[in-house]
């Protein structure tokens, strides 16, 4: 899967199946993860966050699982769509304190098979 | 339709020229990013502003400069253009430093020759 310096090119997934991104951290301090959205020729989009309280969160269709014991993240989209087709960046962050900053992994290119 | 504004979309320019990516904002937010995105690379952060009249430094600010001199603009500025500056370009705000819901543009394409 994709890592915060680890480049996992591309997952093709079947149109309606459910999609799995991976991402592994490597900094144990980060305590506050978000997955980015990226299609072709505009910027990234917030998709979802969670912090390192926790060890799932769902949104619309996506479900970000959090395994602080191996720092592990992932981002589970339900029923995927050819719209879901695109980059998605996992991002984490040390601390919620303002000073520091997201880093962001490498991406993985999802693309969708009619 | 509120968001960010990035300016211009695409720009060739000759090596030690000069050049200002402008960035826009009307959503009031107090934070404002620079990335730079290279393929294989992701998304590094050159400069960032935590609030109008301040910047900081991210991860790659050598050849950077950046200004914040109101809450709407953040423009970041290429004293002498050199080609390993050739990039996209993106500028992010969000409505504080403390959260990493960031609001991107659509990008710059910058090529230095």
């Amino acid at each position: 899967g994709e890592s915060v310096g680890l480049h996992l090119p591309t997952l093709s997934v079947q149109e309606g199946d459910n999609s799995i991104i991976n991402c592994a951290y490597s900094n144990s301090a980060s305590d506050y993860f978000i997955w980015y959205k990226q299609e072709s020729g505009k910027g990234p989009q917030f998709i979802i966050d969670i912090r390192s309280n926790m060890d799932k969160r769902q949104g619309q269709r996506v479900t970000v699982l959090l395994n602080k014991t191996v720092k592990h993240l992932s981002l589970q989209i339900a029923a995927t769509q050819p719209g879901d087709s695109a980059v998605y960046f996992c991002a984490e962050r040390k601390s919620n304190f303002g000073n520091e900053k997201l880093t962001f992994g490498t991406g993985t290119r999802l693309t969708i098979i009619p | 339709i509120a968001g960010i504004t990035q300016a211009p979309t695409s720009q060739i320019l000759a090596a030690g020229r000069r050049m200002t990516l402008r960035c826009t904002q009307d959503m009031r937010h107090n934070a404002m990013y620079w990335y730079r995105q290279d393929l294989g690379l992701g998304l590094r952060l050159i400069h960032y502003s935590n609030t109008a009249g301040t910047t900081g430094k991210g991860e790659v600010p050598d050849g950077y400069s950046v200004s914040r001199a109101n809450t709407d603009d953040f423009p970041l500025t290429l004293a002498s253009a050199v080609p390993s500056q050739t990039s996209v370009y993106f500028c992010a705000s969000s409505p504080s430093s403390a959260t990493g819901e960031l609001f991107f543009g659509e990008g710059s394409r910058l090529t230095v020759l």
